[in-house]
């Protein structure tokens, strides 16, 4: 079965302060594409990255930075230096399937809601 | 480039009201997704077309919800009839492939008294 966790409900932090939202992901293929997705208060989902499971190299832009690791099926989003604006809800999300009517499904967690606070 | 288009933003009927959520997918995308988003449930995914063709609506919830694209610039949403419980956000998103990324519409948000 495809899964994706997102074991924190909510966080708040304080502006300024680092902040790791956490993804566990469970699919039985050995391709696959993992997703972050921001959702503000104003409602609309905004993409944020892609990752394919042949590339487990970290990535950065800007203050956001994502760490990859197929040995414990993570996929964690790390914003640096939180902003009141980072405020939202994060979503991860599994893309499986080589094959079938399953190619094009995308799997969301349960997304973790981020208050930063001033 | 616009993006995803869905009409109307907010929609309110009554239980019993055949309702239509309408979408326009980005401008050369091949796919096209339509998902419900409700605190209980989360994002789940309805249907989606390929090439507007139907590939999978195994998470269409039940015979009242049906889902066409007549053509590659419009899809629509139908629920009729339509009932209390089906109150959501609907969104709507379209991709170039099955592996890249699928960019949202704003939703529609359906209140049904």
């Amino acid at each position: 079965a495809q899964k994706v966790t997102q074991a924190q409900t909510e966080i708040s932090v304080v502006e300024k302060e680092d902040v790791t939202l956490d993804c566990v992901y469970e699919t039985r293929d050995t391709t696959y594409y993992l997703f972050w997705y921001k959702q503000p208060p104003s409602g609309e989902l905004v993409f944020l990255i892609r990752r394919n499971s042949f590339d487990e190299q970290n990535e950065i832009s800007g203050r956001y930075s994502w760490n990859f690791q197929k040995s414990t099926s993570s996929f964690n989003f790390t914003i640096t230096a939180s902003q009141v604006v980072d405020s939202a809800v994060y979503f991860c999300a599994l893309r499986w399937g080589a094959g079938g009517t399953s190619y094009g499904k995308l799997t969301f967690g349960q997304g973790t809601i981020l208050t930063v606070h001033p | 480039d616009a993006g995803v288009i869905q009409s109307p933003r907010h929609e309110v009927t009554e239980m019993g009201q055949e309702v239509t959520l309408r979408c326009k997918p980005i401008s050369g995308h091949d796919y096209l997704f339509w998902y419900r988003q409700t605190m209980m449930r989360g994002l789940e995914l309805l249907i989606y077309f390929n090439n507007n063709v139907p590939i999978d609506d195994s998470g269409m919830p039940e015979d009242r919800f049906s889902a066409k694209m007549p053509n590659a610039s419009f899809s629509t949403l139908k629920i009729q009839p339509s009932e209390p419980r089906d109150s959501a956000v609907y969104f709507c998103a379209s991709s170039t492939g099955s592996y890249n990324e699928q960019f949202f519409g704003p939703g529609t948000r359906l209140t049904v008294l």
